[in-house]
C-alpha cells in the first residue's frame, strides 16, 4: 500500500467552528508533513513530525494545531480560522524526516473553505 | 537555503521531448535535486531524484552538470496527460517548493 489518504475531501466551516483534518498512511513511514496550498501557488510547508514528535513548525498560527497520535495517523485541528485560510491542505509522508534522498508521498488533499 | 528558479510556463506538442531546466546556484553539498509533478486539485507526485550526473527512470531523465548549479528534467514523447505543474526542489533539511513550471501539451 503506497497511498496516503486524507479525509474529508472537502470541508466548509465558519470562523467559529472547530474541525479536524485527518491523514493516514500504512507504508511504515516515520515522517509526516502538513502543507498548505493556495490556488496557483506552490505548496508551503506547515509542520513536520518525525517519529510522532513535532520537529518543524513553520511559524504557523496557533489556530492550526497538529497532532500525531501514532506513526500512521496525522491530524490537523482547526479552530477560529479566517477566510484567508481557505486552501488545499496536503498531507505527505516519507520514510524518515526530510533526508536528502527521501521521496515524499502526498495525499490528495482536503479542500477547505472558511466562510 | 538553496532557492530554485524555473521557467513559469512552457508549451509543447504531443510526441515531443520536453526539457525543463531549473537553476539552483546555492545548492549545498548534501542537497539532492528532486522533481515533482502536480495535477490540479491533487497532491504532488514524485517523478525523479538525483545528486549528480544523469538519472533515468521509466518516466523521465534528470541531467545534472558537474557544478550542480542547475538541472534539467527531460520528459520523452509527452502526451496530453503530461499537462501539469512541475516543481524542482533542492532537498536536505528543508523542503521548499519553488514557483514551478506549468507545462501545457497540445494535440
Amino acid at each position: 500500500d503506497t497511498e496516503v489518504t486524507q479525509t474529508p475531501k472537502h470541508l466548509v466551516m465558519g470562523m467559529t467552528n472547530k474541525k479536524s483534518l485527518k491523514c493516514e498512511q500504512h507504508m511504515g513511514h516515520r515522517a509526516m508533513y502538513w502543507y498548505k496550498q493556495k490556488a496557483k501557488k506552490p505548496p508551503e510547508l506547515m509542520f513536520v513530525y518525525s517519529y510522532e514528535k513535532l520537529s518543524i513548525n513553520e511559524s504557523v498560527p496557533s489556530r492550526f494545531s497538529p497532532e500525531c497520535p501514532n506513526s500512521s495517523l496525522l491530524n490537523l485541528h482547526l479552530h477560529a480560522l479566517q477566510p484567508e485560510d481557505s486552501a488545499l491542505y496536503l498531507c505527505a509522508s516519507s520514510q524518515v524526516r526530510l533526508a536528502g534522498d527521501n521521496e515524499q508521498f502526498f495525499g490528495p488533499g482536503t479542500r477547505l473553505t472558511v466562510l | 537555503l538553496a532557492k530554485t528558479t524555473q521557467p513559469i510556463s512552457m508549451d509543447s506538442y504531443e510526441g515531443q521531448e520536453v526539457n525543463i531546466t531549473c537553476s539552483h546556484n546555492n545548492i549545498a553539498t548534501n542537497d539532492y535535486i528532486t522533481w515533482y509533478q502536480q495535477f490540479p486539485s491533487q497532491g504532488p507526485r514524485f517523478i525523479i531524484q538525483g545528486y549528480k550526473t544523469k538519472v533515468t527512470n521509466e518516466v523521465a531523465s534528470l541531467f545534472i552538470p558537474a557544478d550542480r548549479k542547475s538541472s534539467t528534467l527531460s520528459l520523452p514523447r509527452v502526451s496530453l496527460s503530461d499537462t501539469a505543474v512541475y516543481y524542482c526542489l533542492v532537498e536536505n533539511n528543508k523542503l521548499i517548493f519553488g514557483a514551478g513550471t506549468r507545462l501545457a501539451v497540445h494535440p
